[in-house]
């Protein structure tokens, strides 16, 4: 089964606003990643955030994490047309052997001029 | 810099063929690994390798063989295709062992009649 899961799986909104999507995982890690994949590229990271830190700022990108929840968190801020992509939620496990991530499924972003 | 650099980027194959993909990284990052992506399921794991010599087992290896000779090269070897195996691939590499970022190719997309 899937360590992460994401919600919402689609998101629409309008140029400008805020997006917000929320990666749920099962077992303890040792850190959360965010990835973006462009339609037919590959994926590409945007922010990491250790089981250690609660928020994480990178330009327009916000990340938290709760781990009594086992939940995280990314918003983008007055979104952008360009920021129409997927998004992933990867996660490292605490005991993980060689650096392994484990997927989302992913949230669909579409952003609306 | 070329990053990570996969070949073939399309390929076509029936049912019993073989075929290997090809993987070359130039940041001599450790760390290398293969994932596929299908619709609705996110990024599985197949293999990964912590360093030349060195590979193991992902979420999902079977019908997959990897060997890793050299840190540039990480080829993925179907050895005889089924048409489960159609499916977008996906090699990244890491600079740590130990839960680092993870620098993707472009995708490899495979379709097996």
């Amino acid at each position: 089964s899937q360590q992460g899961e994401e919600d919402p799986q689609a998101l629409s909104i309008q140029e400008g606003e805020n997006a917000t999507m929320n990666c749920s995982y099962k077992t303890s890690i040792n850190n959360l990643q965010w990835y973006r994949q462009n339609s037919g590229r590959g994926l590409v990271h945007l922010i990491l955030i250790r089981s250690n830190e609660r928020e994480k700022h990178s330009g327009r990108l916000r990340v938290t994490l709760d781990t009594s929840k086992k939940s995280s968190s990314l918003l983008i801020t007055a979104s952008r047309a360009a920021d129409t992509a997927s998004y992933f939620c990867a996660t490292a496990l605490i005991y993980n052997q060689g650096g392994k991530l484990i997927f989302g499924q992913g949230t669909e972003l579409s952003v609306k001029p | 810099n070329a990053g990570v650099t996969q070949t073939p980027k399309f390929q076509v194959l029936k049912t019993g063929q073989s075929m290997t993909l090809q993987c070359a990284q130039d940041m001599n990052h450790e760390y290398m690994s293969w994932y596929r992506q299908d619709p609705g399921m996110g990024l599985r794991l197949i293999h990964y390798s912590v360093g030349a010599g060195i590979t193991d087992q992902g979420e999902v290896p079977n019908g997959y063989n990897v060997s890793r000779s050299t840190t540039e090269d990480f080829p993925l070897r179907l050895l005889s295709a089924a048409p489960s195996q159609t499916s977008v691939y996906f090699c990244a590499s890491s600079r740590r062992r130990n839960t680092g970022e993870l620098f993707f190719g472009e995708g490899s997309r495979l379709t097996v009649l």
